[in-house]
């Protein structure tokens, strides 16, 4: 039962370089979310897809973009990395369920950004 | 705008008892949730309350007032283990995300 899973653990990139981190989950959520954790910063949201073929920004959208590639799969693209989206990536998934929005995470992306 | 407020540290001794709180300030309301996140890791759930009142789960209690925007996270005969960052976070009732409080360090001494 893996839950949540991400890809890649971490990666350092050069600026102005692209990549694309990986998201899937096995539990049959319709909701998914993208998340940047930044020291004393909390977790701040960057897209959420309430359901396959949605998206919507959130608080941090600038500098990325997502695809919902289908119920289980929901990745996030940088196109021109900047030292400034040095971070840790968290996705997380839930039930379209109002009143019992538990988020279950992945483990994680730590990027570095040069 | 939509905040939410909880003290950025808290320290307490083993075996004792801590309460961190939590005050939010947003548009929409359905409840209040509790995450766990140990260093390195991810977060993980911990209590949900979406009315008033007190909602126990073992050593873990979360109380919520909605008419005072405010909860609290209790912590019982801490552990060691217990050292992590706690937040609060706000389910949204217009639309499907929730928002994440800055978190609160709790560092526990022997």
């Amino acid at each position: 039962n893996a839950g949540v899973t991400q890809t890649p653990k971490f990666q350092v990139l050069k600026t102005g370089q692209s990549m694309t981190l990986q998201c899937a989950q096995d539990m049959n959520h319709n909701s998914m979310y993208w998340y940047r954790q930044d020291p004393g910063m909390g977790l701040r949201l960057i897209y959420y897809s309430a359901s396959e073929g949605t998206t919507d920004k959130g608080e941090v959208p600038n500098g990325y973009n997502v695809s919902r590639l289908n119920k289980r799969e929901f990745s996030l693209r940088l196109e021109s990395a900047a030292p400034s989206q040095t971070s840790v990536y968290f996705c997380a998934s839930s039930k379209t369920d109002p009143g019992s929005n538990i988020q279950y995470f992945g483990a994680g992306t730590r990027l570095s950004v040069l | 705008g939509q905040s939410l407020e909880q003290p950025s540290e808290v320290t307490a001794v083993e075996g004792a008892i801590v309460q961190i709180n939590c005050t939010y300030q947003t548009s929409g309301f359905y409840g209040l949730s509790w995450y766990q996140q140990h260093d390195g890791g991810a977060p993980t759930f911990l209590s949900y309350n979406a009315l008033d009142g007190l909602e126990e789960t073992g050593r873990f209690s979360s109380f919520l007032s909605r008419s005072d925007s405010y909860g609290y996270l209790l912590l019982q005969e801490l552990q060691m283990k217990d050292s992590a960052s706690y937040f609060c976070a706000v389910e949204d009732d217009r639309d499907d995300k929730i928002i994440f409080g800055k978190g609160t360090r709790l560092h526990i001494l022997p």
